[in-house]
């Protein structure tokens, strides 16, 4: 079975400040993991993956994420928040053997000014 | 180059009552998959088709049904709408595994009165 966790409903940041949104997973072969964002009253958007390599990811608009394989981790983090940043973001996984992601129940990201 | 799209944007149903949700992809993916989204409960696949002619259940298919006849076009069809079909529904497209990025519609925000 494949299963994400994001373990907080809402993260609170400044404007300027570093951020990171929380992701575990658990898969029983090689992780595939995602993150996505949503935009009020849009679809998601993709930000970035990690499929293999490399266990610093970057991706759009400045984020960035680890992989961590010891801590089953894949938190998405950027060095200075934007106002515009605010969005629902989702963490999602594919273990190897399956052909469908899981996704997590989303993180909402609030940057204040 | 439209990506993922879907329609209508907006429906009320009343109980009983059935309709087809609208998707299309113009990106000739081979993958397609319906989710909805419940708030605070993430993204639920409904079905998910991995080409023409072949469409398989995802986690929360009853109620629903769906037919892939070409690689464009994946229609998701309600036959007895039931209020716990309230919902916002998001079709998505890939190319498909390893890599499975996907690219999500606007969405489809429902509600069965």
């Amino acid at each position: 079975a494949q299963s994400v966790a994001q373990p907080e409903d809402q993260v609170n940041v400044a404007e300027g400040n570093p951020l990171t949104v929380k992701c575990t997973y658990s898969v029983s072969g090689n992780p595939y993991l995602f993150w996505y964002v949503q935009y009020p009253n849009r679809g998601l958007q993709f930000l970035l993956k990690y499929i293999t390599g490399d266990n610093l990811v970057k991706g759009s608009y400045g984020f960035e994420a680890e992989f961590n394989k010891s801590q089953t981790s894949f938190h998405l983090k950027k060095p200075s928040a934007l106002v515009s940043d605010s969005a629902l973001y989702f963490c999602a996984v594919r273990d190897a053997g399956y052909s469908t992601l899981t996704f997590g129940k989303g993180t909402m990201l609030l940057v204040s000014p | 180059n439209a990506g993922v799209t879907q329609t209508p944007k907006f429906r009320i149903l009343k109980i009983g009552q059935s309709m087809t949700l609208q998707c299309t992809q113009d990106m000739n993916h081979n993958y397609m998959y319906w989710y909805r989204q419940d708030p605070g409960m993430g993204l639920k696949l409904i079905y998910y088709s991995v080409g023409a002619g072949i469409t398989d259940k995802g986690e929360v298919p009853n109620g629903y049904n769906v037919s892939r006849s070409t690689t464009e076009d994946f229609p998701l069809r309600l036959e007895l709408a039931a209020p716990s079909q309230t919902s916002v529904y998001f079709c998505a497209s890939s190319w498909g595994y390893p890599h499975d990025t996907q690219y999500f519609g606007p969405g489809t925000r429902l509600t069965v009165l």
